[in-house]
């Protein structure tokens, strides 16, 4: 069984660039989410994509959008980068319905830093 | 809405003595609740988590955590520290929806130090 896995590890951009973030969820999931862990806080919810739709959104600005692909991948884009977005992004897997959905499997994240 | 606080940012405990790491939740519904353990440079890996059913639960490496409506709490748990339990803890909670999918909120997280 695959884990979740994500890429690129480290990303350095500039303020005002864009980025893409990418997310394989764990085998047979079909649910993902994704986070922003800032330093020495907890994850916050950016949003979740169930079955190639979004399914629930956090409390971020339209530049922060997603995709999930039919093999239930998942990107996160970022917009006109700010030196505030700089973060651990985690992607978090689960199966999409019922009591296992609450089971959410996270990826190692994606470090990125704006300067 | 559903919120998390996790009381105290820092513990320290001796290698062997009881870890108690706490968490208390808000939320308007009866709530689903998670600990999770983020070590260096890492992701999260699931502990243990309450649904529903029994209140105390068990989870990996001798963590448990009892949920307690009354205290609105659920405090992590392990009678004896060891040195690899040195890591990032955080709890969160979600609401069950009636469609699919959930979304989590974390508490800020609480650094537990082994003084070997």
């Amino acid at each position: 069984e695959t884990g979740v896995t994500q890429s690129p590890t480290h990303l350095i951009k500039t303020r005002g660039q864009q980025v893409t973030l990418r997310c394989s969820s764990q085998s047979g999931h079909n649910t993902v989410s994704w986070y922003q862990q800032a330093l020495g806080q907890g994850p916050q919810f950016i949003f979740q994509y169930y079955r190639e739709e979004e399914n629930g959104r956090g409390n971020f600005p339209p530049r922060f959008s997603g995709l999930q692909f039919p093999n239930y991948s998942s990107e996160l884009n970022v917009n006109a980068l700010e030196l505030d977005d700089s973060a651990l992004y985690l992607c978090a897997s689960s199966l999409g319905a019922g009591a296992s959905s609450y089971e959410q499997y996270f990826g190692p994240g994606t470090r990125l830093t704006v300067t | 809405a559903q919120s998390v606080t996790q009381l105290g940012s820092h513990v320290s405990v001796s290698e062997g003595a009881l870890v108690l790491l706490r968490c208390n939740y808000s939320s308007s519904v009866p709530p689903y609740l998670f600990w999770y353990v983020q070590y260096p440079n890492q992701g999260l890996q699931l502990l243990l988590k309450y649904t529903t059913g029994a209140t105390l639960v068990k989870g990996i490496n001798g963590f448990e955590a009892e949920f307690k409506k009354s205290e609105t709490s659920f405090h992590l748990t392990k009678p004896s520290a060891h040195m690899s339990d040195a890591a990032e803890y955080f709890c969160a909670v979600t609401r069950p929806r009636t469609n699919t999918g959930n979304q989590f909120y974390f508490g800020t997280g609480t650094s537990l130090t082994v003084i070997p």
